[in-house]
């Protein structure tokens, strides 16, 4: 079974810094698809980002980018130039493929909540 | 294109009653996907349906908890003589096809409190 963990339950940051979010998974496949999603205050689930096994490449999107280390099993969440608006909990899934069989279900990890400081 | 819509949003029950929730999907998609989220901890999955037909239910407690999505109409997760231990959040999230190339899109949650 696949396992998800964030080891850092809570961190804080200055408006404008930087700061980087981790997450280690396991499991035996080696094709699966990794995720952050951002949970804030009003407790909605957004998806944040999202990176493909088979890519080297690490994902970006805008102020967010990867660093994913796959032979590690590490997928770390670094954002940019924080905001106020960043501030929430943050959930690191996996999903394995639908060609190994099963369902698309998402593994999550326990979150970690981000506050960011004015 | 409205999103997935989960109603109600705050539900309190008595210990023993019936918990009903539901979930509409976002607009042209036939995958549903039931998550509860206990306090302080991640979401974990339940049930994953399309319609008519349940594909995964391997997170489904074995008593009391149940899971349909019609041919028309919304996803329903019904939760029979409701204990303390069900207050949660439970989310329902949707997607176009099968694959996780394809963003799963989650909706509002709804809170149940069972008192």
């Amino acid at each position: 079974a696949q396992t998800v963990t964030q080891s850092q339950p809570e961190m804080s940051v200055q408006e404008a810094e930087t700061v980087t979010l981790s997450c280690t998974y396991d499991t035996s496949e080696n094709n699966y698809y990794l995720f952050w999603y951002k949970q804030p205050p009003s407790r909605q689930m957004i998806l944040v980002i999202r990176q493909e096994a088979y890519k080297q490449q690490n994902a970006t999107e805008n102020r967010f980018s990867v660093n994913f280390q796959k032979a590690a099993k590490s997928f770390s969440l670094k954002i940019s130039d924080s905001q106020l608006g960043d501030t929430a909990m943050y959930f690191c899934a996996f999903m394995r493929t639908p060609l190994q069989g099963g369902s698309e279900k998402l593994v999550f990890g326990k979150g970690m909540k981000l506050t960011v400081n004015p | 294109n409205a999103g997935v819509m989960q109603n109600p949003r705050h539900l309190v029950r008595r210990r023993g009653q019936e918990a009903r929730l539901r979930c509409s999907p976002m607009k042209g998609h036939s995958h549903v996907y039931w998550y509860r989220q206990l306090p302080e901890e991640g979401l974990k999955f339940m049930v994953y349906l399309q319609k008519e037909n349940i594909i995964d239910e391997s997170g489904m407690p074995k008593e009391r908890f149940s899971a349909e999505f019609p041919k028309e109409g919304p996803s329903i997760l019904r939760i029979q003589q409701v204990v303390r231990g069900d207050s949660a959040a439970y989310f329902c999230a949707s997607s176009s096809q099968r694959g996780p190339g394809n963003t799963i899109y989650f909706g509002e949650g709804s809170w149940l409190t069972v008192v």
